[in-house]
Order: structure tokens, then C-alpha cells, then sequence
């Protein structure tokens, strides 16, 4: 089983940087991905890390620290379209097969 | 091709109708996961097929059946839902060792 968490919500204006922290628990850990959904709409993928370190992928980074069981996402010269909600998942190995869990969420607000 | 196609985007259906969902990809990704989403709420896993044979069932309600016909398709049958089943069920796949990639959903109501 896993226990993710990450805040429920956070504000942050247009043009600004923004890291959104996700931490869990699990027996089997083989990956952690960043997914951006906007309401009413599917997630999707933003950045995937599996070892320690920095992922950047243009204005969104990814770090994960195993040890710490501790990931974050950070996101760069805030837009508008930005506001969403961003969910962490962590992924393991289980009954043959990758599981991805999804953490609640946070819900990014983006005023001007 | 990137995607993954789920049909149809609405469905509005009593609680004694029989319903299906479905879902295609053909990226020949090899797992393919069913999860229901509530608003506000993250998704849930429901169910995971890893090449064509059930792996994972969460304690799904039998109302609920999954059906892969083949490694590009995955149907959700539905029969006597309740009003709580209403949701956002979205269908995703995946490679060993990549993404999920997830289709648009079905916005399913029960009235």
C-alpha cells in the first residue's frame, strides 16, 4: 500500500515560481510521476523521475529524493493556464504489474 | 499515435439499463487500467489488465465488469449502477517502465 500527501491547494501569481512538495510511503517504489489535470478534463503527463535528482523539461522541473521519500515539482514563469490541478503518483511493482497511485491532488490557483 | 480513445465522452443511463465503455489504444502498450474519478477527487484505481489478463482487481463492486477482447481494446460493462457510481472514468495504458497515458474519459451519470 502507499500513503501519499501533498497540499490540498496553493495561490501564486502570474510569472512567478511555484513548487508544489509530495511526499510518500511505499513498500515497492519504481517511479513517481508528475500529471497536470485541468477540471473536467483527463490528466496529463508532465515529468517522470525514478532515480535521485533534477528533472527539467522547459518551464517544469522534477526532483525526487528516495531516501526521503520526498519529490516536488517546480514550475517557472507561471501563466495563466497553469491554474489546475497537479497530481503526484507514485508507482510500484504489484501482482505483475506497474501501479500507478495517485496522491489527492493540489490545486494550483494562478491570478494576474 | 499517442492516444488513447475512450467512448462515449457522456453517458446518461438508469439504474437498470446495461451499459458498455470503451477504450482503444494503439500504442501496443502491453497494461491498460481502468480508474474512476469524483470531483475535486483523485483518480482510483479499479481494475489493471497486463497483456490481455486481469492482474489487478481493487474490490470492484460486480456491477462493474472489464472485458479485454484484445491488447488494443479494453470495454467496462456496466449493469444496475447506483447514483453513487456517477463519476469521471477514465481508461489509461502504458509500457513497462513508462507514462500512463490517459484517454479523455466518460462522464458517466445514473439516474
Amino acid at each position: 500500500g502507499q500513503n501519499i500527501d501533498q497540499p490540498t491547494e496553493m495561490t501564486a501569481t502570474e510569472g512567478a515560481i511555484v513548487q508544489i512538495n509530495c511526499t510518500y510511503q511505499t513498500s515497492g517504489f519504481n517511479g513517481l510521476f508528475w500529471y497536470q489535470q485541468h477540471a473536467g478534463e483527463a490528466p496529463t503527463f508532465l515529468s517522470y523521475n525514478v532515480l535521485d535528482g533534477l528533472e527539467e523539461k522547459g518551464r517544469f522541473s522534477s526532483f525526487l529524493s528516495r531516501s526521503k521519500g520526498y519529490s516536488y515539482l517546480l514550475l517557472k514563469e507561471l501563466q495563466m493556464k497553469d491554474s489546475a490541478s497537479y497530481l503526484c503518483a507514485v508507482r510500484e511493482w504489484t501482482g505483475g504489474s506497474y501501479i500507478p497511485t495517485f496522491g489527492r491532488g493540489t490545486s494550483l490557483i494562478v491570478h494576474p | 499515435d499517442t492516444e488513447v480513445t475512450q467512448t462515449p465522452k457522456h453517458l446518461v443511463m438508469g439504474m437498470t439499463n446495461k451499459k458498455s465503455l470503451k477504450c482503444e489504444q494503439h500504442m501496443g502498450h502491453r497494461a491498460m487500467y481502468w480508474y474512476k474519478q469524483k470531483a475535486k477527487k483523485p483518480p482510483e484505481l479499479m481494475f489493471v489488465y497486463s497483456y490481455e489478463k486481469l492482474s489487478i482487481n481493487e474490490s470492484v463492486p460486480s456491477r462493474f465488469s472489464p472485458e479485454c477482447p484484445n491488447s488494443s481494446l479494453l470495454n467496462l460493462h456496466l449493469h444496475a449502477l447506483q447514483p453513487e457510481d456517477s463519476a469521471l472514468y477514465l481508461c489509461a495504458s502504458s509500457q513497462d517502465g513508462s507514462e500512463a497515458f490517459f484517454g479523455q474519459g466518460t462522464r458517466l451519470t445514473v439516474v
